[in-house]
């Protein structure tokens, strides 16, 4: 089983709401990610939590918070974003966050920033 | 520095015809690891395959095939007999091995679509 699920799979927010997006995954894998990925561009990477600490922060706004309450979740808090903000957000599980690894990735949450 | 190029950025075919999807990269690593991934219209990235640095045979799986040569720097993906359910985005990616970390170079993609 390769499954990485997200929830959920649409949002649309206004720039002074909080929410919060969620990954799961039950493969034993000790690495998540989350990208970002706009329209027509390739996945960037915003964080890596490996062995559920914060290993990658790629200079991502403080609008943009991680959690990693356990080994199979993964929490992306988002508060007061902007419109450019707007994209498809992927989460990735790896088994152990070493450039070896197979990531395998959710299906997404399209967020809209209104 | 590590780099991928994906200079196709569209290609069509009609169904039936074998297409290949080029990827070159650049990196100064001895050891890296290569990967291909697929995303459909509904957005998940789907992995097809993962290659190391020594390992520069030749892949077949059904229809997909990979083609890994080290000397030209290139991992180049043919999908024989195309089908409808072929059309999406395909991203080459690089791995470069850094300590406790994957960080995927990912090229710009190529858009196929296949028309029946």
């Amino acid at each position: 089983d390769t499954e990485v699920t997200q929830t959920p799979k649409h949002l649309v927010m206004g720039m002074t709401n909080k929410k919060s997006l969620k990954c799961e995954q039950h493969m034993g894998h000790r690495a998540m990610y989350w990208y970002k990925q706009k329209a027509k561009k390739p996945p960037e990477l915003m964080f890596v939590y490996s062995y559920e600490k914060l290993s990658i922060n790629e200079s991502v706004p403080s609008r943009f918070s991680p959690e990693c309450p356990n080994s199979s979740l993964l929490n992306l808090h988002l508060h007061a974003l902007q419109p450019e903000d707007s994209a498809l957000y992927l989460c990735a599980s790896s088994q152990a966050g070493t450039g070896a690894d197979t990531q395998y990735f959710g299906p997404g949450t399209r967020l809209t920033v209104l | 520095a590590q780099k991928v190029t994906q200079a196709q950025t569209e290609i069509s075919v009609v169904e039936k015809e074998d297409v290949t999807l080029d990827c070159v990269y650049e990196t100064r690593d001895t050891t890296y690891y290569l990967f291909w991934y697929k995303q459909p219209p509904s957005g998940e990235l789907v992995f097809l395959i993962r290659r190391n640095s020594f390992d520069e045979q030749n892949e077949i799986s059904g229809r997909y095939s990979w083609n890994f040569q080290k000397s030209t720097s290139s991992f180049n993906f043919t999908i024989t007999a195309s089908q409808v359910v072929d059309s999406a985005v395909y991203f080459c990616a690089l791995s470069p091995i850094i300590q406790g970390a994957q960080k995927l170079v990912f090229g710009q993609g190529t858009r196929l679509t296949i028309n029946p």
